[in-house]
């Protein structure tokens, strides 16, 4: 069984820290890994994509890639109180454009 | 923009009764998804369809049924619903894989209860 795995929270930073969100996956051949954002009562939107390894950079946001670990991670430097939500791994898992979910990373952004 | 929208975004229903929920994406995506999401749980995905007509059993198909007659629209059918089928349910579509898995856009979830 393929997994993804997150440290539920919920993670607390204060607000204008950097929020550190962890992802590991089982599947060595996975090639597209995601990260979305899912505020209360809402649907999951995304945030990036990455595909290679290393840093990627967005914003406020970047996403960090190693294969050999098997994990990737999302970082949010200058934390402000609207980033506090669920925060879903995926990875990329075969066909058809599967991506399989992890059950996500509760963080809040306190004043 | 890609818009995916669902039909519900609450439902009530009966047990034993069967239920719709459809899905309509607007940017001509070949794959379109079915998840719950339950806490503790994540998304948990049901069936998917790559094509028109086409349809694959995703982790948790049972008691569940989906139809595709159109290229933007995604049915999925409770056949009769129970009350462990109360979730949340969320559709999603992307483009067809090049290589890479794409970017899966959601539409706004419908709560579905369920008595």
């Amino acid at each position: 069984q393929k997994e993804v795995e997150q440290n539920s929270g919920p993670l607390s930073v204060p607000e204008g820290a950097i929020a550190s969100l962890n992802c590991t996956y089982s599947d060595r051949v996975s090639q597209s890994f995601f990260w979305y954002r899912q505020y209360s009562g809402k649907s999951p939107e995304l945030i990036m994509s990455i595909y290679s390894n290393g840093d990627k950079e967005d914003g406020r946001f970047t996403a960090q890639l190693n294969k050999a670990s098997q994990y990737v991670s999302l970082l949010i430097r200058d934390s402000q109180p609207s980033d506090s939500a669920t925060y879903l791994c995926a990875v990329g898992s075969g066909g058809y454009n599967k991506l399989i979910f992890g059950a996500g990373t509760r963080l809040a952004v306190h004043p | 923009d890609v818009k995916v929208t669902q039909s519900s975004r609450y439902l009530v229903k009966r047990t034993g009764e069967k239920v719709f929920l459809e899905c309509v994406q607007d940017m001509d995506h070949e794959n379109m998804f079915w998840y719950r999401q339950d806490p503790g749980l994540g998304l948990r995905l049901i069936y998917f369809s790559y094509d028109v007509k086409m349809k694959e059993k995703g982790d948790i198909p049972e008691g569940y049924s989906v139809s595709r007659e159109k290229k933007e629209r995604f049915s999925l059918i409770l056949e009769s619903a129970s009350t462990n089928q109360t979730s949340m349910y969320l559709c999603a579509s992307s483009t067809l894989s090049q290589g890479f898995q794409e970017t899966q856009y959601f539409g706004p979830g419908t709560r579905l209860l369920v008595l």
